[in-house]
């Protein structure tokens, strides 16, 4: 089992450019997260989806949008990418945020927009 | 607002010495979750420990163990016998039901093992 993969795994953008961020699991979880960590603050949450299809706005959306056309793959976009998206974005996958079931954290991945 | 407090920046621990990690939490949600996650210097966030709202003992795993005091809304992690390997940043996190079951994180606490 690769877990969650994330690509790629680092990212130079311009101002204005767009790209998409990959993630996918291979353990057959419903739920998936997008997060972004800043120095100093922790995890916050971008979109998350509870199962193919769908999505939902999570803590800090603006200027990101998701898709969820296969189970295994959450897809992370930024139309027009501004230099306050530089951070690191992790995505998780687990089989249910209930009961305990931890989250199965990515490697992340490290963009910076110029 | 923040939900999730950690107020320890950055602690130092001597090696084989015990170290207790602060998080505290605000909700008023009877079903709640908290756990905590471990992020060593090579960036990948490792689940450490569980602890439910309505578990009536602490969790337990390995040298990690959780101070959960309900009514203080205190989730403490504790280390036992230090290891150099467990300089870390620490992560508290919590779930409620009224939040959807998603996961709230703290600004984290990074921990330095001297040897």
């Amino acid at each position: 089992n690769a877990g969650v993969t994330q690509t790629p795994k680092f990212r130079v953008l311009k101002t204005g450019q767009s790209m998409t961020l990959l993630c996918a699991q291979d353990m057959n979880h419903e739920y998936m997260y997008w997060y972004r960590q800043d120095p100093g603050m922790g995890l916050r949450l971008i979109h998350y989806s509870v199962g193919e299809g769908t999505t939902a706005k999570g803590e800090v959306p603006d200027g990101y949008n998701v898709s969820r056309l296969k189970k295994q793959n959450f897809l992370l976009g930024l139309e027009s990418a501004a230099p306050s998206q530089t951070s690191v974005y992790f995505c998780a996958s687990s089989y249910s945020p209930l009961a305990g079931n931890e989250q199965f954290f990515g490697p992340g991945t490290r963009l910076t927009v110029l | 607002a923040q939900k999730i407090t950690q107020t320890q920046p950055g602690m130092f621990v001597q090696e084989k010495e015990a170290v207790t990690l602060d998080c505290t939490y605000d909700t008023s949600d009877p079903s709640y979750g908290l756990f905590w996650y471990k992020q060593p210097s090579s960036g990948e966030m490792i689940f450490l420990i569980y602890q439910g709202s309505y578990d009536q003992q602490n969790a337990t795993e390995g040298r990690y163990s959780l101070n959960f005091q309900k009514a203080r809304k205190s989730a403490n992690l504790v280390i036992s016998a230090s290891q150099l390997g467990d300089s870390a940043m620490y992560f508290c996190a919590m779930i409620r039901r009224s939040n959807d079951y998603k996961l709230s994180f703290g600004a984290g606490t990074t921990v330095t093992v001297r040897a």
